[in-house]
């Protein structure tokens, strides 16, 4: 099946700075998602982006599925980014996503 | 709109008992998942439901049992509760079709004594 690997695990920043997420895929995926585990524990979906780019605010993603890879673009962080990003993608005409470990921001003051 | 919902959010048992988490969702979505999340495992798989009567294994499905017999409600049973099973699940759902967003419940932390 396919594998997910993300980059960095972890990821320490000042407020203001800007940080990229890298995620791998080992094989081609049609439903590629980001998401942001906030420090409460909720799972909140970004980005659904199988390849392209979309903007959201300060978030931005992009995903060049030709190369299995994916994006994910933080700009002017706030303390209220930290927490765990996770992609996740599927194949075609998979029922279920695989997810990468995760990596853990932390956004100081 | 209340989305997917998880209850009870908190739960303490004991080793041995059964114990139940309901997962509910609004939005008469096709797909349900039940994972479990640990330190170091990120978020693993347990039972996923393609529909109503429709139910299938995961990466991590021993000692859990699920069923749905209706749409909005996807409920994981365990049948008998270990120490290993003390976790932080999350249910989630999205509708028929690979390419949608899946959507997470707020989470239930179970802790087996």
């Amino acid at each position: 099946g396919i594998q997910v690997e993300q980059s960095p695990p972890d990821l320490i920043l000042q407020e203001g700075a800007n940080s990229t997420l890298r995620c791998n895929f080992s094989d081609s995926v049609n439903n590629l998602q980001w998401f942001h585990q906030n420090p409460w524990g909720q799972l909140i979906n970004l980005f659904y982006i199988p390849s392209g780019t979309k903007q959201n605010g300060r978030l931005s993603a992009t995903t060049v599925a030709t190369e299995r890879y994916s994006l994910l673009y933080i700009s002017s962080s706030q303390t209220t980014d930290s927490g765990v990003y996770f992609c996740a993608g599927g194949g075609q005409g998979a029922q279920k996503l695989v997810f990468g470990q995760g990596t853990r921001l932390t956004i100081n003051p | 709109d209340a989305g997917i919902t998880q209850s009870p959010r908190y739960k303490i048992t004991e080793t041995g008992r059964q114990v139940t988490l309901m997962c509910h969702q609004t939005w008469s979505h096709s797909y349900m998942f039940w994972y479990r999340q640990d330190l170091g495992h990120g978020l693993r798989l347990i039972y996923y439901s393609a529909a109503a009567d429709i139910t299938d294994k995961g990466e991590v499905p021993d000692g859990y049992v699920v069923s749905r017999s209706k749409t909005e409600n996807f409920p994981l049973t365990l049948e008998s509760a270990t120490r290993s099973q003390t976790s932080v699940y999350f249910c989630a759902s999205r509708r028929t079709g690979s390419q949608e967003t899946q959507y997470f419940g707020p989470g239930t932390r179970l802790l087996v004594l």
